[in-house]
């Protein structure tokens, strides 16, 4: 079965701070894609990245980054002197490649909330 | 470009009625869109998934005669709510994918639908 664990619900951290989104997964496809969504307050989803499962290089855009780690099956997120507009819902997502039409299937969401 | 427009943004509607949704794919044919509803601090749930010219496929649990989905166009899905109740009142959001194995899906801006 497939299926995507945040198991964190909310964290709070202050301005500058870095932080760090864990995100689990699990799928019995050999073939998948990984993705990270941002859902600010106004509820839009905005794409983050899309990582394939043959591609465990770690990447870096700006002050985020992302480590995917199939031994343990975490793709997990991390932001850099993290800044108030950071604050937002993070979602991250999962793809099964001979899932058909491509649906995904979401994690339950942390709530990241940055202060001043 | 990949621009998925929803609308309306906001709709508030009594009870009983009847509330049409519209996703667009604005700058590509879609051949392929999903639905997916919200709860506050909930993660996305799919509801059904529509392909141009072919009934959708609702997940189990989504009562197809109440969430009505027309996919008529590659560029235009609709979704019905029929004889809406206050228990329907959520976040409904549609993504469309440019072709049956896209690797990304494209997401729309969201409706907050309130049932009174």
């Amino acid at each position: 079965a497939q299926k995507v664990t945040q198991a964190q619900t909310e964290i709070s951290v202050v301005e500058k701070e870095d932080v760090t989104l864990d995100c689990v997964y699990e799928t019995r496809d050999t073939t998948y894609y990984l993705f990270w969504y941002k859902q600010p307050p106004s509820g839009e989803l905005v794409f983050l990245i899309r990582r394939n499962s043959f591609d465990e290089q770690n990447e870096i855009s700006g002050r985020y980054s992302w480590n995917f780690q199939k031994s343990t099956s975490s793709f997990n997120f991390t932001i850099t002197a993290s800044q108030v507009v950071d604050s937002a819902v993070y979602f991250c997502a999962l793809r099964e490649f001979y899932n058909q039409g491509g649906k995904l299937i979401f994690g339950q969401g942390t709530e990241l909330s940055v202060k001043p | 470009g990949a621009v998925v427009s929803q609308h309306p943004s906001r709709v508030i509607c009594k009870s009983g009625t009847s509330v049409k949704i519209e996703c667009r794919s604005l700058d590509f044919q879609a051949t392929t869109m999903f639905w997916y509803r919200q709860f506050p601090k909930q993660s996305l749930m799919l509801m059904a998934t529509s392909n141009e010219g072919s009934k959708a496929t609702y997940e189990q649990g989504v009562e197809k005669d109440k969430f009505l989905i027309n996919h008529a166009s590659l560029t235009l899905s609709t979704l019905t709510v029929t004889s809406a109740h206050p228990e329907d009142s959520s976040f409904y959001i549609c993504s469309a994918c440019k072709d049956r194995d896209a690797t990304e899906a494209f997401f729309g801006q969201g409706t907050r639908l309130t049932v009174v």
